[in-house]
């Protein structure tokens, strides 16, 4: 089966500063990159996804980069805001169903 | 659209007793999952359904049993609850397609389950 690792486990940045989770996987026919986030007492949401065929994808502050040759891929948040504080998931699919990670609480200070 | 609706919202069991989780999603998804989430483990998956007609087994089925009743419901059953079962269960579907889109789980709002 699959294997995810997430780092780090926690972060704290600064408001404004950049934040960069990294997530390893272990399945080579893994072919779908989500990232979920999950505010404390809410329900996991996607905020990006990326598939093999593509190296990097962004959407306003978030993106997520891929390197399936060294089988990781990455969420990076710019300028962070509070309302980025939460649970962040990284999921990667290939054989078998999404395996989630076991979650990088990032913390925002203002 | 209601999405994905889970019920009950809380309960609290004894050891020993049973209880059933319900699901239901209007998004007319193939796909249906059960997940358990415990602090630090993140997301773990219990039961999913690829497709009406088919369950299977995830990470860690052991102590729980499902139905696919229909395309829309999928039941998680606790047969005899143990402590160790106290948790957050969180119910998702959507349309899976392999190498193509439309991946993206639907989460219901979790049951949160206490077994004393």
């Amino acid at each position: 089966g699959e294997n995810v690792e997430q780092h780090p486990s926690t972060l704290s940045v600064q408001e404004g500063d950049s934040a960069v989770i990294k997530c390893t996987y272990s399945d080579s026919a893994s072919n779908y990159f989500p990232w979920y986030k999950q505010e404390l007492g809410k329900r996991p949401q996607l905020i990006i996804d990326i598939r093999s065929n593509v190296g990097e994808k962004k959407d306003q502050r978030i993106a997520v980069t891929l390197n399936k040759t060294a089988k990781h891929f990455s969420l990076h948040i710019t300028e962070t805001q509070p309302e980025d504080s939460a649970v962040y998931f990284c999921a990667p699919e290939g054989n078998t169903p999404l395996v989630f990670g076991k979650g990088t609480r990032l913390s925002v200070i203002a | 659209n209601a999405g994905v609706t889970q019920t009950p919202k809380f309960q609290v069991l004894k050891t020993g007793q049973s209880m059933t989780l319900q699901c239901a999603q209007d998004m007319n998804h193939n796909s249906m999952y059960w997940y358990r989430q415990d602090p630090g483990m993140g997301l773990r998956l219990i039961y999913y359904s690829a497709s009406e007609g088919t369950t299977d087994k995830g990470e860690v089925p052991n102590g729980y049993n499902v139905s696919r009743l229909n395309k829309r419901e999928f039941s998680l059953r606790l047969e005899s609850a143990a402590p160790s079962q106290t948790s957050v269960y969180f119910c998702a579907s959507r349309n899976y397609l392999h190498f193509s889109g439309a991946n993206v789980l639907t989460f219901g709002a979790g049951s949160r389950l206490t077994v004393l």
